[in-house]
Parts: C-alpha cells; structure tokens; sequence
C-alpha cells in the first residue's frame, strides 16, 4: 500500500490564483480529513469527510472546499489564494470513527505571494 | 476536549529513556490520551494511545497516572531518529476522530 499520498509537494501561488490539492489513500479508510500548518503551530483542521458524498467544516474551513466523490480521493479547493492561505497542508485518513489512528500524507507546501 | 500542557521543548542523550511529560487535568471519563509525533517536514505520525492503564507498543510506552490528570511518554532507547515534535491530544473515543493539535514538545535527540 502506497498509504496516503498528496500532489503536488510545492506550490507557489500568486494571489487571487486557484488551485487543487489532490489526496489520495488506498487503505479503503472512511474518514478522510485536511489540516493546515503554519510554521512552528499545530495542525489545525480544516475539513474532513465520514464518507463519499459527505463533508463537513472543521476549525478553519473559510477560503476552501471539498469534494469526496470516491472512498480514495478527497480534493482540497483553493478558489482565491491570499497570502494567510501560505502554510503546509495534510492530508489524512483514518477507517473508522472508533479510536482509529489517523494517517497522514506527506504534506503539501504552499506559498502564495 | 480537554487542554494539553507540555513543555516546549527537551533533550535527550542517544541511547537514554526520553520521558516526555503531558497534563490533562480537565480531562473526563471517556477521553483518551493519545501521542502524535511529527519529524522534521513530515506528516504526523501515530504513536500509542490509552485510557487509563499503561500501554506499550514497539515504538513507546505510556503511562497514565491514577488520577488521569497527567500521562508520560516514553522512548526506552532514544535515537537521533527520534528527533522529533511529539504531540498528547486528549479526545474522546467517539469524536469523530478530529484531531486537535497543540505546540507539543520538541525532542532533540544529542549523540
């Protein structure tokens, strides 16, 4: 298994550009999530999915959407860049609901100037 | 969630125990404690995770006071590998398996 992979591993942006962050997992996990990290912070939660067709908000979800239209893949959509989206994004999956660990992706960096 | 205090940072010699420390005084019945790692521009990795009685995996043990107000990490034989951001979250079984991170401790493992 491959696990979790995220493309591309850079970006630089410029403002008011779009872009998708692409997050792929081959373990047939049901949950899938994205974060943000922003240099020397935690990962903050963005949004995540229980399922295909289903998403929800998680503690900073302004400026982006998602999609989960399959159990592998879970899009991140940047429609407007600004310069606050600069940071590093995880993606992660996890089976189940029940305690399951989470895991994680290799991270995307993006610098939007 | 309950909040998590760890000291920003510590060394540890190679080849020693690192005890990495974690309150959680406010933390209720069904959170568990759970320990993330996350090395130099890498993903977030699992560790261990439990409840309240001490649990060891090959990576770590953890052990969880009897009042459940702190827990500590241990590495039993720290490598330079282990140099890393290691995070305690505190959540519950069923919370949807959000994951809510704070600023960890940053282990320097020295040779």
């Amino acid at each position: 298994n491959a696990g979790v992979t995220q493309t591309p591993k850079f970006r630089i942006l410029k403002i008011g550009q779009s872009m998708t962050l692409q997050c792929t997992q081959d373990m047939n996990h049901n949950y899938m999530y994205w974060y943000r990290q922003d240099p020397g912070m935690g990962l903050k939660l963005i949004y995540y999915s229980v399922g295909a067709g289903i998403t929800d908000k998680g503690e900073v979800p302004n400026g982006y959407n998602v999609s989960r239209s399959t159990t592998e893949d879970f899009p991140l959509r940047l429609e407007l860049a600004a310069p606050s989206q600069t940071s590093v994004y995880f993606c992660a999956s996890s089976y189940s609901r029940e305690g399951e660990t989470q895991y994680f992706g290799p991270g995307t960096r993006l610098l939007v100037l | 969630d309950a909040k998590t205090t760890q000291p920003p940072s510590m060394d540890c010699a190679e080849g020693r125990a690192a005890n990495l420390p974690c309150n959680h005084s406010t933390i209720s019945g069904n959170e568990y404690v759970y320990w993330y790692r996350q090395i130099h521009s890498q993903g977030p990795q699992y560790i261990i995770h439990g409840l309240k009685n001490n649990e060891t995996n090959e990576m770590a043990s953890l052990i969880i006071t009897e009042d459940r107000k702190s827990s500590t990490l241990i590495l039993p034989h720290a490598t330079l590998r282990d140099t890393a951001v290691y995070y305690c979250i505190v959540r519950p079984l069923n919370a949807g398996n959000m994951l809510t991170f704070g600023g960890g401790t940053r282990l320097m493992v020295k040779p």
